[in-house]
């Protein structure tokens, strides 16, 4: 089911550090998980995606990492960029479900110069 | 590619009146899109399903009465927010997936319409 959280719990990291951000999902059934990056006053933008089928994925500066077992899910950004700052929020889904989405609770990423 | 829009991006309207938001694809055709609504500082939750041809399907606790939906085109879909009121006020989020009936696909956004109720 979707998970709605009550305030954003924030990573703040200086310019050029790796970030992590973690994300716990509810759905055991859940088989594919994207990550979205969301600017002030958008919509979220597509970062990268991973299907249950496989542990860890990699894109440009970033990678998934997905822990069934524990139903967990990691993005990890490479030398974060100013304009990385954002909120990120991992959505889940599962085959069968009509390709809809549960986002999780979000983090915000702030990068210090 | 996959581009969705949104419009209004902004609207300020006196309680009781109702107001229309627009979900366009751009440049492909969606069978499905989605409705969420975003508050300070949270994170999205899914309103509906919107599916071309027939009716929307509401997730438990959002009021079909309150917020109408039309999906008359491939490329269309319309929230109807009727009667607003201040605790309507909200951020509202538009969604497609190239493909439907599949699971397992990327939503792409639009960039959202901010309601505000006075």
């Amino acid at each position: 089911g979707e998970s709605v959280g009550l305030h954003l719990p924030t990573l703040s990291v200086q310019e050029g550090d790796n970030s992590i951000i973690n994300c716990a999902y509810s759905n055991s059934a859940s088989d594919y998980f994207i990550w979205y990056k969301q600017e002030s006053g958008k919509g979220p933008q597509f970062i990268i995606d991973i299907r249950s089928n496989m542990d860890k994925r990699q894109g440009q500066r970033v990678t998934v990492l997905l822990n069934k077992t524990v139903k967990h899910l990691s993005l990890q950004i490479a030398a974060t960029q100013p304009g990385d700052s954002a909120v990120y929020f991992c959505a889940e889904n599962y085959w069968g479900n009509f390709n809809k989405f549960y986002f999780g609770s979000g983090t915000k990423l702030n990068v210090k110069p | 590619g996959a581009v969705v829009s949104q419009h209004p991006s902004w609207v300020i309207c006196k309680s009781g009146t109702s107001v229309k938001i627009e979900c366009r694809s751009l440049d492909f055709q969606a069978t499905t899109m989605f409705w969420y609504r975003q508050f300070p500082k949270q994170s999205l939750m899914l309103m509906a399903t919107s599916n071309e041809g027939s009716k929307a399907t509401y997730e438990q606790g959002v009021e079909k009465d309150k917020f109408l939906i039309n999906h008359a085109s491939l490329t269309l879909s319309t929230l109807t927010v009727t009667s607003a009121h201040p605790e309507d006020s909200s951020f509202y989020i538009c969604s497609a997936s190239l493909r439907t009936g599949d699971s397992n696909q990327p939503q792409h956004f639009g960039d959202g319409t901010r309601l505000s109720i006075l």
